[in-house]
């Protein structure tokens, strides 16, 4: 079945340390998206790409970086500058801007 | 900019208790109006799109209407397996890829 996959589930880093979120689709979708969801807030997008080798910043890109070098992959970075990065992080993918959001299961990021 | 506002922001349903959850928005050439389901430490689930003013979607419990300004998912008999944060976004014309989502509401129904 096709679908977003992001790992890992849980991930617990230690202040200072940067951090690598994973998301692969198999959907063949062009776009794909980053969201960070902390509760009472809602979604909020960090990253965008619309086509492979291309990325915007979202509403709160401060202290992530993303890369988009294959359609099916776009791996999140948390680095040290982000201030606040324990949270739900989702990502998602679409097929058209007419289309609703693929989403996967998240991963949940610790820092202490 | 666009916005969109859920209320209420939590509901308590006994079982079987009918109920309906409000999806306000302002936009700027509605291309559609998507409803989801998420259930906790998942990552939300596709349920309906609206295109247009009159429009309405079912699924099992769940019928999603559509007007100018504001959307209702009405939960008909509800049963606890419904329990889960229930978000709605729209999506503006113009090839614009990024939709605006609420904050969502979180529907709790007791048996």
């Amino acid at each position: 079945d096709g679908g977003i996959t992001q790992s890992p589930k849980y991930l617990f880093r230690k202040e200072g340390q940067n951090v690598t979120l994973s998301c692969e689709q198999n959907l063949n979708h062009d776009a794909m998206y980053w969201y960070r969801q902390d509760p009472g807030q809602g979604l909020r997008l960090i990253y965008y790409s619309q086509i492979v080798n291309d990325f915007q910043k979202g509403d709160i890109a401060e202290g992530y970086s993303v890369s988009r070098e294959k359609k099916e992959s776009f791996p999140l970075t948390v680095t040290s500058a982000q201030k606040n990065p324990t949270a739900f992080y989702l990502c998602a993918s679409s097929g058209d801007a007419d289309s609703p959001l693929h989403f996967g299961n998240g991963t949940r990021l610790t820092v202490t | 900019e666009d916005q969109v506002t859920q209320s209420p922001e939590a509901l308590r349903l006994q079982e079987g208790e009918s109920s309906s959850l409000n999806c306000s928005y302002t936009v700027s050439g509605l291309r559609g109006l998507f409803w989801y389901r998420q259930d906790p430490g998942k990552g939300p689930e596709f349920l309906f799109t609206l295109y247009s003013a009159g429009e309405e979607k079912e699924k099992e419990r769940l019928k999603a209407t559509l007007t100018k300004k504001e959307s209702f998912l009405h939960i008909t008999a509800p049963k606890p397996e419904d329990s889960a944060t229930y978000l709605c976004a729209v999506q503006r014309g113009g090839g614009s890829y990024i939709p605006t989502f609420g904050r969502g509401t979180s529907l709790i129904v007791h048996p």
